[in-house]
């Protein structure tokens, strides 16, 4: 059973640092990994997705990762901004065309 | 951007009544799918269809129904509500093929007194 992990649960971080989110899942066998962003109380925002052919993919000043081998990726927010404060969440698409989420990191930028 | 819509933003009922949930998305999506979420919590799927007439339960038990009649329309329903139905609801679609993409509306807040 495919299961999705995000540590640290919660992250403050001064504003312009680079910083770095963390997705671990326990079956290699995905086809898709997906961020997201929600803001509180919100619907959830697409912000990349990687499918397992690929290796990276980059948007402005996201950039995620993804091993399969090692059943991580990674999301990296270039000099972040009190605007990037949400919890980010990761999707894993599962062999068997299922969507597993974890339960996200909270991220603080502090001004 | 996505266009999928989710009425009302929220909802505030009293125990018993019954209500339903709209979802519409314009994109041609076949896949479409229902999550509930507490706040700070995980996503648990609840609902989801793969086309029209295509409806099949989440991994997470729920008392709401679900109906495909339409390709960009996925309402749910509570026949009686319950203050354990208290939850944000959050409706998704994607296409078919490798690019899954997921695209998410607002959510609906309910609250049941």
């Amino acid at each position: 059973k495919q299961e999705v992990t995000q540590i640290p649960a919660a992250l403050s971080v001064p504003e312009g640092e680079n910083l770095v989110l963390n997705c671990s899942f326990t079956d290699s066998a995905i086809y898709n990994l997906q961020w997201f962003r929600q803001d509180p109380g919100k619907g959830l925002t697409s912000l990349l997705l990687i499918q397992s052919s690929q290796r990276e993919q980059t948007s402005g000043r996201l950039n995620a990762s993804l091993d399969k081998s090692s059943g991580r990726s990674t999301l990296y927010i270039a000099a972040s901004q009190p605007g990037d404060s949400a919890t980010y969440l990761c999707a894993v698409y599962s062999s068997a065309s299922k969507i597993i989420f974890g339960s996200g990191t909270r991220l603080s930028i502090r001004p | 951007e996505a266009d999928i819509y989710q009425t009302p933003r929220y909802l505030v009922i009293g125990t018993g009544k019954k209500i339903t949930l709209e979802c519409s998305q314009t994109m041609g999506h076949d896949k479409m799918y229902w999550y509930q979420q507490d706040p700070g919590m995980e996503l648990h799927l609840i609902h989801y269809s793969y086309g029209v007439n295509s409806t099949e339960k989440g991994d997470l038990s729920s008392e709401s129904t679900v109906s495909r009649i339409r390709t960009e329309h996925f309402p749910l329903t509570l026949e009686s509500a319950r203050p354990s139905h208290t939850s944000q609801y959050l409706c998704a679609s994607s296409e078919q093929g490798s690019n899954e993409k997921l695209f998410f509306g607002s959510g609906t807040q309910l609250s049941v007194l």
